[in-house]
């Protein structure tokens, strides 16, 4: 089992339209969590960040977090066509260290 | 420009050479990371160094190396380069470890024949 497990997609919406992407992790040890974006060929970049339980909203973007759960979401409301990319949760797990371990990404399709 | 490079930003190995991928950043960063990228399974963390003169293995840490001498500089060393090892290389940085962001370099991608 990866530590952070994401839906590959494809996740198509209508224009306009909210876009729901999950994430799970396994280790309740984690602590703050990350939505990136990548857009093909480029590099991941931050979309929003969470550090505790319940809801964090930047713009069009809400991030949500059950840590009970061990689940993080990120909503995209007005969905739009430039919004078509990867998206990836990232999670801080601490062992002897600090890691930053994604998931495997969830591709968002905004239809026009 | 502040941020964080790597060079090459391709390169196509022989099977068995050596090869050491560059990654700098100037932000006084003290968290750098490596990642490889392979489509379908996202971001796999090769090794981290959470400040200058430790690191410490990832997810895939098998056939790599790295070193963390200063703080701006951490290069990536395949000591031998294998096809499984072809992919897109990630270098990134954060503040500290734990807390903050990741910001990431423009990646080289890398072919191994």
């Amino acid at each position: 089992q990866k530590e952070v497990e994401q839906n590959s997609g494809p996740l198509s919406v209508p224009e306009g339209a909210i876009a729901s992407l999950n994430c799970t992790y396994s280790d309740r040890g984690s602590q703050s969590f990350f939505w990136y974006r990548q857009y093909s060929g480029k590099s991941p970049e931050l979309i929003m960040f969470i550090y505790s339980n319940g809801d964090k909203e930047d713009g069009r973007f809400t991030a949500q977090l059950n840590k009970a759960s061990q689940y993080v979401s990120l909503l995209i409301r007005d969905s739009q066509p430039s919004d078509s990319a990867t998206y990836l949760c990232a999670v801080y797990r601490m062992d002897s260290s600090y890691k930053l371990i994604f998931g495997s990404g969830t591709r968002l399709l905004v239809r026009p | 420009i502040a941020g964080i490079t790597q060079a090459p930003t391709s390169q196509i190995l022989a099977a068995g050479r050596r090869m050491t991928l560059r990654c700098t950043q100037d932000m006084r960063h003290n968290a750098m990371y490596w990642y490889r990228q392979d489509l379908g399974l996202g971001l796999r963390l090769i090794h981290y160094s959470n400040t200058a003169g430790t690191t410490g293995k990832g997810e895939v840490p098998d056939g790599y190396s790295v070193s963390r001498a200063n703080t701006d500089d951490f290069p990536l060393t395949l000591a031998s380069a294998v096809p499984s090892q072809t992919s897109v290389y990630f270098c990134a940085s954060s503040v500290s470890p734990g807390n903050t962001e990741a910001f990431f370099g423009q990646g080289t991608r890398l072919t191994v024949v």
